[in-house]
């Protein structure tokens, strides 16, 4: 079983709501990954949890909240967003690197939309 | 710093037509390399993977070949259908770049495909 949840498929809020979007795997990963999606354009990288820790912020603005609750649960937390921040967010996890094991699997993603 | 690029799309073929999409890397490592496919409203899916130099990667009629000497991971399939229409993303993962247990993946720019009945 290589599947990553996340919920929920669909997300509008306000520019001051807070919200929070979650994802799950249970193959026993302990590296797990925030990305955002744009229409038309590869995954950026936001934040990286490894052993429940924050190992990557790449330089995400704050009202973006990370939070890894435990081994198979990811949150990321959202306040005060902007417009611009509306597209997909994708969730990943991957086995411990090593003997040929280095991909990362993808949860069916979020899609935001900030109004 | 490492670097993916696949030929722009967007690409469309008939059915059954011979696909080939190109990738090519810069990498200072030793990369693994990964083909995901992304349907329309879905995620990214792993569609195959090749380790080392000279591994082939197949999956749902799909190859790719690591090319070390043309640093290349050429996606093909001989008879595409329309079910195959999504966006292709060619991908590495520098094992040097590993994070206490994670690793970074590079992504191309991805190529839509449309298949046409």
């Amino acid at each position: 079983d290589t599947e990553v949840t996340q919920t929920p498929k669909h997300l509008v809020m306000g520019m001051t709501n807070k919200k929070s979007l979650k994802c799950e795997q249970h193959m026993g990963h302990r590296a797990m990954y925030w990305y955002k999606q744009k229409a038309k354009k590869p995954p950026e990288l936001m934040f990286v949890y490894s052993y429940e820790k924050l190992s990557i912020n790449e330089s995400v603005p704050s009202r973006f909240s990370p939070e890894c609750p435990n081994s198979s649960l990811l949150n990321l937390h959202l306040h005060a967003l902007q417009p611009e921040d509306s597209a997909l967010y994708l969730c990943a996890s991957s086995p411990k690197p090593g003997q040929g094991r280095y991909e990362q699997y993808f949860g069916p993603g979020t899609r935001l939309t900030v109004t | 710093g490492d670097s993916v690029t696949q030929m722009e799309g967007p690409v469309t073929l008939s059915e059954e037509a011979c696909l080939t999409i190109n990738c090519t890397y810069t990498a200072t490592g030793y990369p693994s390399l990964f083909w995901y496919v992304q349907y329309p409203g879905e995620g990214l899916q792993l569609l195959l993977k090749a380790t080392k130099a000279d591994d082939k990667g197949s999956n749902k009629g799909f190859e790719a070949t690591y090319r070390k000497e043309t640093t290349s991971f050429h996606l093909e399939k001989g008879s595409v259908q329309v079910s195959d229409s999504a966006v292709y993303f060619c991908a590495l993962s520098d094992r040097r770049g590993v994070y206490q247990g994670a690793q970074k993946l590079v992504f191309g720019q991805g190529t839509r495909l449309t298949i046409n009945p």
